[in-house]
C-alpha cells in the first residue's frame, strides 16, 4: 500500500499566483516528511522537511508546508510562484528501519 | 554537495545479461536506497540498506538483487536485464535521526536493449 499519496499529478499555474501542491501520508510512515524537487534533467534537492516541533516549514525558495496531523497531510505551498519553479516536485516519508517513502510526483508548470 | 557517487552514469545492455550499478559514499550514512524513476510512476524503492549486509526489499525489488558489504558502498544487480529495467536509477543516502535528510546521487540511465 502507498504510504505517501500525491492527489495531484500536474499543477497549472499562472506566474504570480499563489499554488498548493497537495500530498497526504498514511500511518505506514512516522512524521518525518520531506519535499523534494526536480529540475529538469537534475537530481533531487530537499525543499523543506518535518521532524518534530511547528507545524509550519519554511524551506528555499520561499515555499513551506504545514504538517496536519489529524488530516494525514503535508500539502506544499509558495503564494507567488515564477517561471523558474517549474519542476517535478515529490513528498516523501520515513518508515520503519528509515526507509524512505516518495509519492508519485506533481508536475508544476508556471505560465507566463 | 554530499560525497555521493553513481557509476556508471550511462549504460546500454543487451536482454539478459547482468548489469550491477554501484553507489559510493563517503559521508559515513548509515543508510542507503536505491530507486528507479519512471514518467508517471515517481521515485519507486526498489531495495534499501539500513546498515552493513542488513537490507530489506523496496515495491519493486523483483529482478533486482543489493549487496552491502562495507558503509561507502552499495551495489545494485539486475540478474538478467529485461527492457522494463530501461530507467533513470537513483541512490540515495541518509545519516538517520541526527540528520534526517537525504541525499542523491546524480543517477544512472540504463537502458536495455
Amino acid at each position: 500500500a502507498q504510504s505517501v499519496t500525491q492527489l495531484d499529478s500536474q499543477v497549472p499555474v499562472f506566474e504570480e499566483a499563489p499554488v498548493e501542491l497537495r500530498c497526504n501520508y498514511s500511518s505506514s510512515v512516522s512524521v518525518y516528511l520531506f519535499w523534494y524537487v526536480q529540475y529538469p534533467n537534475q537530481g533531487l534537492q530537499l525543499l523543506l522537511k518535518y521532524l518534530s516541533g511547528s507545524t509550519l516549514v519554511k524551506g528555499i525558495n520561499g515555499f513551506e508546508a504545514e504538517f496536519n496531523k489529524s488530516q494525514t497531510s503535508f500539502h506544499l505551498r509558495k503564494p507567488s510562484v515564477h517561471i523558474s519553479d517549474t519542476a517535478e516536485y515529490f513528498c516523501a516519508g520515513i518508515g520503519s528501519n528509515y526507509k524512505l517513502t516518495f509519492g508519485k510526483g506533481t508536475l508544476l508548470t508556471v505560465n507566463p | 554537495d554530499a560525497g555521493i557517487t553513481q557509476s556508471p552514469r550511462h549504460k546500454v545492455t543487451e536482454t539478459g545479461t547482468p548489469v550491477t550499478l554501484r553507489c559510493h559514499q563517503t559521508e559515513n550514512h548509515r543508510y542507503m536506497y536505491w530507486y528507479r524513476q519512471d514518467p508517471g510512476h515517481g521515485l519507486r524503492l526498489i531495495h534499501y540498506s539500513y546498515g552493513v549486509k542488513d537490507t530489506d526489499k523496496g515495491e519493486v525489488s523483483d529482478g533486482y538483487s543489493v549487496s552491502r558489504s562495507k558503509t561507502e558502498d552499495f551495489l545494485l544487480t539486475l540478474e538478467s536485464a529485461t527492457s522494463s529495467q530501461t530507467s533513470v536509477y537513483f541512490c540515495a543516502i541518509n545519516g538517520g535521526p541526527r540528520n534526517t535528510e537525504a541525499f542523491f546521487g546524480q543517477g544512472t540511465r540504463l537502458t536495455v536493449v
